[in-house]
């Protein structure tokens, strides 16, 4: 069965220092992951995807992911977090069977960016 | 309580062809939105809505058109199916701006031939 399950429910860090949000993953199948951010009042925003490529997955804002097939992880790391980081990000597996599309998220973390 | 369901399943367009992909929800959510799904690639927003009567864009509305009469029903309209909609439709709803957890439907796998 296919399951995700982010660490987390809440981070905070200061501004400039290194963001850490964690998801481990459960998949019989090659899994696709991603990462989504949401801000407030809004859809969901693509950061990144892994699906059967490099290992590393740089995304957009400076966000990067590894794909850790030893420790089924997908961790969202950020060398230097910005008070526009403040958001809710989701980790998000995918499956497709011939009979069957399957979104699985996570629930989500919530990073909060102090000054 | 069936949280959020689509409707078809499947289905296959001839090019130029319309229709509509129907969306409910019965949890009383404000917030609804439509996402398309391209093989390998993540969620891309089409549309979304903060409650009845009100819609608007998301990245990717070009070739749709949404209404939002009631605060259950989100239906999606395709009134020229061209090839590039081919896609998987996800359909979401969520309760307000604070709580920004969307629950999804069981996606539409649309096939435009």
């Amino acid at each position: 069965a296919q399951s995700v399950t982010q660490l987390d429910s809440h981070v905070s860090v200061s501004e400039g220092t290194p963001v850490l949000l964690r998801c481990n993953y459960s998949s019989s199948y090659s899994p696709s992951l991603f990462w989504y951010v949401q801000h407030p009042n809004k859809g969901l925003q693509l950061l990144l995807k892994y699906t059967s490529a490099a290992t590393l997955v740089k995304g957009i804002n400076g966000f990067e992911a590894e794909f850790k097939k030893s420790e089924t992880s997908f961790h969202l790391t950020k060398p230097s977090a910005h008070m526009s980081d403040a958001a809710e990000y989701f980790c998000v597996v995918f499956f497709s069977s011939y009979n069957t599309d399957k979104l699985i998220f996570g629930t989500g973390t919530r990073l909060q960016v102090f000054p | 309580n069936a949280g959020v369901t689509q409707t078809p399943k499947f289905r296959i367009l001839k090019i130029g062809q319309s229709m509509t992909l129907q969306c409910t929800q019965d949890m009383n959510h404000n917030y609804m939105y439509w996402y398309r799904q391209d093989p390998g690639m993540g969620l891309k927003l089409i549309y979304y809505s903060v409650g009845a009567g009100i819609t608007d864009k998301g990245e990717v509305p070009n070739g749709y058109n949404v209404s939002r009469s009631t605060t259950e029903d989100f239906p999606l309209r395709l009134e020229l199916a061209a090839p590039s909609q081919t896609s998987v439709y996800f359909c979401a709803s969520s309760y307000s701006r604070d709580t920004n957890k969307q629950f999804f439907g069981p996606g539409t796998r649309l096939t435009v031939l």
